[in-house]
């Protein structure tokens, strides 16, 4: 898994709470990733950084917020969860000029 | 219509079968191209990648690039149960500040013992 440790593996909320998702990596790497994994729909980027406090939007970024204080670690919100946000989510890593590697992913439920 | 299509299957074939995966894409300004195979539970890991049209390979795994056609296809010979997974297709324009990747949705394949 490239050193990539998301947290929590699992989780159920409710539809209007606030949810946040960490990935963490233990090496250095400066572009980190989220992207959303559904049926039919493959994975689509929500949010990615290129180093401390830079991130930009991807496809599917509505509902969604990044933060990224340290180059390990970086966290998704979803501000006010809606059940179109259940889905499994995955953080990934570039590492150096290699494609991207992902983590085990974050299985999410609003109910 | 989306940027990159792939069959979602599922996909049956018997144990030492070839087992052919392709995607179809939109974007002509797509230039590098990967192959992950996705295990249930679990995240993508990186099979193959490629810059170029052409054929490469990876022991039981030959990635195909055909720019003209705009099309992508992955062979595994000699088939495995072991190789049972979600095999996704992935491609980018290379930029220098960013590299996000475009997936098809993902074919699922089992390899019958």
């Amino acid at each position: 898994d490239a050193g990539i440790t998301q947290s929590p593996r699992h989780k159920v909320t409710e539809t209007g709470t606030p949810v946040t998702l960490r990935c963490h990596q233990t090496e250095n790497h400066r572009y980190m990733y989220w992207y959303r994994q559904d049926p039919g729909h493959g994975l689509r980027l929500i949010h990615y950084s290129y180093g401390v406090k830079d991130t930009d939007k991807g496809e599917v970024s509505d509902g969604y917020s990044v933060s990224r204080s340290k180059t390990e670690d970086f966290l998704l919100t979803l501000e006010s969860a809606t059940s179109s946000q259940t889905s499994v989510y995955f953080c990934a890593i570039r590492t150096g000029s290699s494609p991207l590697h992902f983590g085990n992913g974050t299985r999410l439920t609003v109910t | 219509q989306k940027e990159v299509e792939q069959d979602p299957g599922p996909l049956s074939v018997p144990e030492g079968a070839i087992v052919s995966l392709n995607c179809t894409y939109s974007n002509s300004a797509f230039q590098y191209f990967m192959w992950y195979r996705q295990y249930s539970r679990k995240g993508p890991e990186l099979l193959m990648y490629t810059y170029s049209s052409g054929n490469k390979e990876d022991g039981r795994f030959t990635a195909q690039v055909d720019k003209s056609s705009k099309y992508i296809s992955l062979f595994i010979r000699d088939s495995q149960p072991s190789d049972s997974a979600t095999y996704l297709c992935a491609m980018s324009v290379v930029r220098s500040n960013d590299y996000k990747l475009s997936f098809g949705a993902g074919t699922t394949v089992t390899v019958r013992a």
